[in-house]
């Protein structure tokens, strides 16, 4: 099946500790994006790829980082800097940047 | 920072009635795209209006672009339950054409 997949569908993590979250993609797909979804709110955009070893900041990228070192993987580490981490993350991929996202389920990261 | 606001922020009808949701954005776009999110589940990708069309159709939906008024709306036609659903409008303004700025969504709740 092809498709986008996220581990683990939920994480817990203690404050101070770095987490890292997983994306992988098998429709070989050129460009990645990881979001943040708050309770009510829209998604926001932490950091995109447009191709292997390439990425960049979206619009709330403090406290998190990113690598790009194959095609199909683009996982993401909450980092302890970021203050405020506890939310529903979401991956997504496209053909080209720009191009219409297909989404992963998703990792709902909790801190105690 | 939104782009894409929708409206109502939540809608409640009857099975077999229509969904009418709105979206507005600020500035001039390339495209605009709808999303549905099934609660605590990734987004899926509905239907993509370029900014030289004015009207899309998929299946039961449709979908209509005033750039004048910069504006959106979806219709949802005969609605079922299996409808219930966030709806997001999402814009992608070209110029950082990687980036995808979603609203923060209209919560349809279809009654059987």
């Amino acid at each position: 099946d092809g498709g986008i997949t996220q581990s683990p569908k939920y994480l817990f993590r203690k404050e101070g500790q770095n987490v890292t979250l997983s994306c992988e993609q098998n429709l070989n797909h050129d460009a990645m994006y990881w979001y943040r979804q708050d309770p009510g709110q829209g998604l926001r955009l932490i950091y995109y790829s447009q191709i292997v070893n390439d990425f960049q900041k979206g619009d709330i990228a403090e406290g998190y980082s990113v690598s790009r070192e194959k095609k199909e993987s683009f996982p993401l580490t909450v980092t302890s800097a970021q203050k405020n981490p506890t939310a529903f993350y979401l991956c997504a991929s496209s053909v080209l940047a720009g191009d219409t996202q297909y989404f992963g389920p998703g990792t709902r990261l909790t801190v105690l | 920072s939104q782009q894409g606001e929708e409206d109502p922020q939540a809608l409640s009808i009857q099975e077999g009635e229509n969904a009418t949701m709105n979206c507005s954005y600020k500035t001039s776009i390339n495209n605009l795209q709808w999303y549905r999110q099934n609660s605590g589940r990734g987004l899926v990708h509905l239907i993509l209006i370029r900014s030289n069309e004015r009207e899309k159709h998929s299946g039961r939906l449709r979908v209509t672009l005033d750039t004048s008024k910069k504006s959106s709306s979806l219709l949802i036609t005969a609605s079922r339950a299996a409808d219930t659903a966030s709806y997001f409008c999402a814009t992608n303004s070209g110029g950082s054409n990687y980036k995808l700025t979603f609203g923060k969504g209209t919560l349809l709740t279809v009654n059987p």
